[in-house]
């Protein structure tokens, strides 16, 4: 049972460079999110899905984008990378729209230069 | 917008040593979540708490649910190694169509053989 899965695991762009970060779920969760970690910050929530079809933003979306066209995968698109999208990006996914606890995947490490 | 306050920010401790964390907020939730990261991995859920006055095991580790739903505390009895990493409360509203998770900025545990 592979859980949350995460790809790739780390990333170097060079500013102005799009990419997207891959994530896949394999637990039939209706709820899928991103963070971003940086030091000192903890956990910051940038987009999440309560279902196939069903976007919306969280803490931090500006510079990201989002989709999810199936329960299965939940895609997240940076447009044009900047330095202050260096971060270690992490996918979460829960039963039920958010009220249950989280499962994450292993992170995407990105440095943007 | 609501915040988590976590503390201590670090921790070095000798093995053998118990271990207190905890969780504050000046907003009330629902449920208290206490999640694992080591290193190079995606936080893992340790002890969910779903009431007010919970308190709940997972082997050495122990939680509890402030009764004024403001705070929560996380112990670790007999520190041994495998300890380490970094501790992150959540805090979680069952405020509209989905859930609404905080997470505090962590504690980070290192163990002294």
């Amino acid at each position: 049972n592979a859980g949350v899965t995460q790809t790739p695991k780390f990333q170097v762009l060079k500013t102005g460079q799009s990419m997207t970060l891959q994530c896949a779920q394999d637990m039939n969760h209706e709820y899928m999110s991103w963070y971003r970690q940086d030091p000192g910050m903890g956990l910051r929530l940038i987009h999440y899905s309560v279902g196939a079809g069903i976007t919306d933003q969280g803490e931090v979306p500006n510079g990201y984008n989002v989709s999810r066209s199936t329960t299965e995968d939940f895609p997240l698109r940076l447009l044009s990378a900047a330095p202050s999208q260096t971060s270690v990006y992490f996918c979460a996914s829960s039963r039920d729209r958010g009220f249950s606890p989280l499962h994450f995947g292993n992170g995407t490490r990105l440095t943007v230069t | 917008g609501q915040q988590l306050n976590q503390s201590p920010q670090s921790m070095f401790i000798q093995e053998g040593e118990d271990v207190s964390m905890n969780c504050t907020s000046s907003s009330i939730f629902n449920t208290w979540l206490w999640y694992k990261q080591e290193p190079g991995e995606g936080p893992v859920l340790l002890i969910a708490l779903y009431k007010a006055g919970e308190l709940t095991s997972n082997g050495r580790l122990t939680a509890q649910f402030g009764i004024t739903r403001k705070d929560s505390f996380l112990n670790i009895s007999a520190s041994i190694p495998s300890d380490v990493g970094i501790y992150f409360c959540a805090g979680l509203n069952y405020g509209g169509s989905q859930g609404n998770l905080i997470f505090g900025k962590g504690t980070k545990l290192s163990v002294k053989p």
